[in-house]
């Protein structure tokens, strides 16, 4: 069964303060894996999505990598407005669907 | 502008009520989708419609009904067989291929009365 696990659940930083957020997954046949953010009671944003191992995509603070088994999302030097919920979902060869992950909760504080 | 919308940003159900949530999108995009997102959950697949006049059930089809007689709009029923129905509801489109990025609309959260 194709499984997208994000860790951790949540997770405190002070402003300026790196850190990463990793989505393993376990799918046979990867064709994309994708990368949303989320505000409370708004529906998610689309960040990014990597088609394949090696690849790696930046938007200002926030850097996307890929693995044969998971991701990361690198949030460098990051600022309170970074405070979201932030989902990865992936898509396997053959399907029809995506699969999300539960996403992890990120706070900046000031 | 290009995008999604979804109506009412808040909808109340009574016990035993149909209600119909609104899915509309601009970007001519083929495929659209509904998805239920409950706290402490992954985002949770209803249906899909690939095409016009077209639809799949997803994970978590029971209890609900969609149509799509037009490429911009895929309205969501929830029906009165949907035992726990209070959720935020989430809308969104993609190209015609499922590995295509998905954009979400706003959400609609349905609460029971």
């Amino acid at each position: 069964e194709d499984q997208v696990t994000q860790s951790p659940e949540a997770l405190r930083l002070q402003e300026g303060e790196s850190s990463s957020l990793n989505c393993s997954y376990t799918v046979s046949g990867l064709r994309g894996l994708f990368w949303y953010r989320q505000d409370p009671g708004k529906g998610p944003e689309f960040l990014f999505t990597l088609y394949s191992a090696g690849e790696e995509k930046e938007k200002e603070r926030l850097k996307a990598t890929l693995t044969k088994k998971e991701s990361f999302l690198h949030i460098t030097a990051p600022k309170p407005e970074d405070s979201a919920t932030y989902l990865c979902a992936v898509h396997r060869d053959g399907a029809q669907k995506l699969v999300f992950g539960q996403g992890t909760r990120l706070t900046i504080n000031p | 502008d290009g995008g999604i919308t979804q109506s009412p940003k808040y909808l109340f159900r009574k016990e035993g009520q149909n209600v119909t949530l609104s899915c509309e999108q601009n970007l001519n995009h083929d495929a659209m989708y509904w998805y239920r997102q409950d706290p402490g959950q992954g985002l949770r697949l209803i249906y899909y419609s690939q095409i016009v006049n077209d639809f799949q059930k997803g994970d978590i089809a029971e209890g609900y009904s969609v149509s799509r007689e037009k490429k911009e709009s895929f309205p969501l029923t929830v029906t009165s067989a949907q035992k726990n129905p209070t959720a935020f509801y989430l809308c969104a489109s993609g190209g015609h291929l499922p590995q295509e990025t998905q954009y979400f609309g706003p959400g609609t959260r349905l609460l029971v009365l």
